[in-house]
């Protein structure tokens, strides 16, 4: 498996409280995504980052925001909790040097976030 | 925007028996991935299609990419217990955002 960390692994939070959840990879790859997984949504693209302070909206990026002053950290804060963003969220990376498209992505172990 | 449709949802097999999932794109793909997830897991990738019309073989997984490179499916030959999961497939028109489908999870009754 890909040096891809998320913690923290497991979180219960009530609503309103802001939350950051934290990706860490040590594979230097120059992309980094936010995915949010919930049954019959399959995975939902919230935020990705294409280098050290860029980044860009995915479909549901409303009440997510994200920051990468590192290659090796995408911190993802959800400003105040609500309890529609209960779900399992996964980081993944890609390197970015195919010329056909997106590369493979390698996910991380996810988080699992509930909001009461 | 750009849609990504996957059926089934749900696919209940006896082991041995073959199980095909079938994704659909709104838009013209550049490429098609493919992944698997355990139950309790992460998604991991299986394979990438790039080619009109290709095909490729990952010993009983069979997985093509249409004519129009508007569909794809995944084909598993005699199913074992070790398919369980859900199979993911994954659209892009180029750039680096990928459109995932919602998945077929594969039930294998021994």
């Amino acid at each position: 498996d890909a040096g891809i960390t998320q913690s923290p692994r497991h979180k219960v939070t009530e609503t309103g409280t802001p939350v950051t959840l934290r990706c860490h990879q040590t594979e230097n790859h120059r992309y980094m995504y936010w995915y949010r997984q919930d049954p019959g949504h399959g995975l939902r693209l919230i935020h990705y980052s294409y280098g050290v302070k860029d980044t860009d909206k995915g479909e549901v990026s409303d009440g997510y925001s994200v920051s990468r002053s590192k290659t090796e950290d995408f911190l993802l804060t959800l400003e105040s909790a609500t309890s529609s963003q209960t779900s399992v969220y996964f980081c993944a990376i890609s390197s970015g040097t195919s010329n056909t498209g997106a590369d493979t992505q390698y996910f991380g172990p996810g988080t699992r976030l509930t909001v009461l | 925007g750009q849609q990504v449709m996957q059926i089934p949802q749900y696919q209940h097999v006896q082991e041995g028996e073959d199980f095909t999932t079938y994704c659909n794109s709104s838009t013209t793909l550049s490429n098609i991935q493919w992944y698997k997830q355990r139950p309790g897991g992460h998604p991991v990738f299986l394979i990438q299609l790039v080619k009109s019309g290709e095909v490729k073989k990952q010993k009983r997984l069979t997985f093509q990419f249409g004519e129009a490179k508007k569909n794809s499916s995944l084909h598993i030959t005699a199913t074992q217990t070790t398919d369980v999961g859900t199979y993911f497939c994954a659209g892009n028109t180029g750039g680096f955002k990928t459109i995932f489908g919602a998945g077929t999870r594969l039930f294998v009754k021994a």
